[in-house]
């Protein structure tokens, strides 16, 4: 079952300018990630931060981690054309390997 | 390998037909999991081996959905009887520890 949720589900942005999504989540986890899925195929992983992290970077990419409030975000500076893709959460937990994903958000960077 | 490799990467086939699709992870990886996405959707969890056995079987939607892996290496996804609502991306994921999960492009399965 899908347990993350994605916000905003499409965002809209020109090159240079910050994409912001967030990731709401039901269940305790051990961590969560962010993927990302060009032209709907092969995801690709972007980052992961452990559930008892609050903050982490990487490149452009920071991601925030709010347990109290089972709520992530992912925060892409200087956006460029190439960040064109949808972006997904995923949470795994302690009693399994599965990870369970939100539907994802579309992001369209426009030159 | 390099990656995790999927084959087909389309196949279309009629209502009835029984397909099979097949995951190469990469090597050294001893988990596989398979996921399945419908159009416009996030990811659907299938089932996850640990070496040749399969501790989760629990996102396999119907008794039509089996899988294996043999060696501990490929992995093959056989759905039986295949229905419309079986159409889909059905991608494969391999990794070494659970926290980082590498996908394979995915077969886009496509059932008239």
């Amino acid at each position: 079952s899908q347990q993350g949720e994605e916000d905003p589900q499409a965002l809209s942005i020109q090159e240079g300018e910050n994409a912001t999504m967030n990731c709401s989540y039901k269940t305790s986890i051990n961590n969560l990630q962010w993927y990302r899925q060009n032209s709907g195929r092969g995801l690709v992983h972007l980052i992961l931060i452990r559930s008892n992290e609050r903050e982490k970077h990487s490149g452009r990419l920071r991601v925030t981690l709010d347990t109290s409030k089972k709520s992530s975000s992912l925060l892409i500076t200087a956006s460029r054309a190439a960040d064109t893709a949808s972006y997904f959460c995923a949470t795994g937990t302690n009693s399994g390997y599965a990870l369970n994903f939100g539907k994802g958000t579309s992001l369209l960077v426009t030159p | 390998g390099a990656g995790v490799s999927q084959s087909p990467s389309n196949k279309v086939t009629e209502k009835g037909k029984d397909v099979e699709l097949r995951c190469d992870p990469i090597s050294g990886h001893t988990a596989l999991y398979w996921y399945r996405q419908s159009l416009g959707q996030g990811l659907e969890f299938l089932i996850y081996f640990q070496g040749n056995s399969a501790p989760d079987k629990s996102g396999l939607p119907s008794d039509r959905f089996s899988a294996e892996r043999t060696g501990g290496s490929v992995s093959t996804l056989t759905i039986q009887r295949t229905q419309q609502e079986d159409s889909a991306v059905y991608l494969c994921a391999s990794s070494l520890i659970p926290d980082e999960q590498f996908f394979g492009p995915g077969t886009r399965l496509t059932v008239l």
